[in-house]
């Protein structure tokens, strides 16, 4: 099922280079997050939102901002991409907080 | 602060017999929720199962049941009859429902579960 989608699947990326991740759902859900996985470090949150324009930050937030203007869209954005943020990234999202999440399928992203 | 633990890096289990991987969970939250998810090698997360900290049962879907032993802190993973298709990585998760857990879900670092045949 489409309910969320990211964009783009995979990037490289040089390292500097700013880069904006996508994440777009059709539930209508007011909660949505961002991850990212790393081997031996589990799923470790980077930001995430609680509304249009309502966001805050996780416990992995240095160097990187987001963006909420709709309540569809949720935009990471790595300001300078460091090798360190190689990563699978995931959006989530969740109707309310007694729920848990539906993923996306993920974002690979290599900086070179 | 919340914290999940998965000490079991690595398991193996024969096709057909059940496995239980294992969760513990540290939180000050009175009241949470606990989860499981399967990560495949293709990439995706697939939710499992939820427990609710004051729900009475235990909760189980299928073939996933969740043994909860509140007082142990512990929120173990069992699956029966396993098949070659449960061979993934299986993640722990839990949130509190206070306000200083902000609705986040915390996950463990998870296990690799294989499926021999």
């Amino acid at each position: 099922d489409a309910g969320i989608t990211q964009s783009p699947r995979h990037k490289v990326t040089e390292t500097g280079t700013p880069v904006t991740l996508r994440c777009h759902q059709t539930e209508n859900h007011r909660y949505m997050y961002w991850y990212r996985q790393d081997p031996g470090h589990g799923l470790r949150l980077i930001h995430y939102s609680y509304g249009v324009k309502d966001t805050d930050k996780g416990e992995v937030s240095d160097g990187y901002s987001v963006s909420r203007s709709k309540t569809e869209d949720f935009l990471l954005t790595l300001e300078s991409a460091t090798s360190s943020q190689t990563s699978v990234y995931f959006c989530a999202i969740s109707e309310s907080e007694e729920y848990g999440y539906t993923f996306g399928s993920g974002t690979r992203l290599t900086v070179v | 602060a919340q914290k999940i633990t998965q000490t079991q890096p690595g398991m193996f289990v024969q096709e057909k017999e059940a496995v239980t991987l294992d969760c513990t969970y540290d939180t000050s939250d009175p009241s949470y929720g606990l989860f499981w998810y399967k990560q495949p090698s293709s990439g995706e997360m697939i939710f499992l199962i939820y427990q609710g900290s004051y729900d009475q049962q235990n909760a189980t879907e299928g073939r996933y049941s969740l043994n909860f032993q509140k007082a142990r802190k512990s929120a173990n993973l069992v699956i029966s009859a396993s098949q070659l298709g449960d061979s993934a990585m299986y993640f722990c998760a839990m949130r509190g429902f206070s306000g200083g857990s902000n609705y986040k879900l915390t996950f463990g670092k998870g296990t690799l579960l294989t499926v021999n045949p």
